[in-house]
């Protein structure tokens, strides 16, 4: 298997523009999830779905922010309008294992997106 | 409140010095925990974790850790370090397997020729 794979690897866009990152998990997991990584805050959970479903979304910092799974093998997260702060490496992750212990030895990570908005 | 902390934010270290990153964390209720490192423009790959057991666990190019309940933590150490140990390591933890990962800040080790 390839791994989880994201696009684009880099991203650089003005301020107000849409943005839209994609993630296309590992064939047969059926958890994902979205993280952003900043200097500040560290590696943050923003969303994460079970079965294309979104369980939690309680990281995701404001109603800008928008995640979506159509199907089994792709996800996206979207931000319109975006701005200068949220400029961060967006990783998307995805795990066959149910229970959150096991979570941690059965994560696997993209690459990230590296966001820019200038 | 539940938390990770990782105390240090850069260590850097000479070549084959020993190292050690610190994380601690905050919880009232049982712990998993793990190790994660990230080489530049990667991905998180899990260094080792620890569920049960022995507290003291073995992960991938020769680091280990111990988990230590009484001082709620979970160093991360390697008796010599490469150069191409240069990265982040993130400690995790899952609150009672039923919370998803929080994770620290993250450490930038640093090996210096």
């Amino acid at each position: 298997d390839a791994g989880v794979i994201q696009s684009p690897r880099h991203e650089v866009t003005e301020m107000g523009q849409e943005v839209t990152l994609r993630c296309k998990p590992i064939s047969g997991h059926d958890y994902l999830f979205w993280y952003r990584q900043t200097m500040m805050r560290g590696l943050e959970l923003l969303i994460y779905f079970n079965n294309n479903v979104p369980i939690d979304d309680s990281g995701m910092p404001e109603d800008r922010f928008s995640a979506k799974m159509p199907n089994a093998s792709f996800s996206t997260l979207k931000i319109q309008p975006s701005e200068p702060r949220d400029s961060a490496v967006y990783f998307c992750a995805s795990s066959l294992e149910e229970r959150w212990q096991g979570q941690g030895e059965k994560l696997f990570f993209g690459s990230g997106t590296q966001l820019s908005v200038l | 409140a539940q938390s990770v902390t990782q105390l240090d934010s850069q260590v850097p270290v000479f070549e084959e010095a020993p190292v050690e990153l610190r994380c601690n964390y905050s919880s009232s209720v049982s712990v998993y925990l793990f190790w994660y490192v990230q080489y530049p423009n990667q991905g998180l790959q899990l260094l080792l974790k620890y569920l049960s057991g022995s507290t003291l666990v073995k992960g991938i190019n020769g680091f280990e850790a111990e988990f230590n309940k009484s001082q709620t933590s979970f160093h991360l150490r390697k008796p010599s370090v490469h150069i191409s140990d240069t990265a982040e390591y993130f400690c995790a933890v899952s609150f009672s397997g039923n919370t998803p990962l929080v994770f620290g800040k993250g450490t930038r080790l640093s090996v210096i020729a």
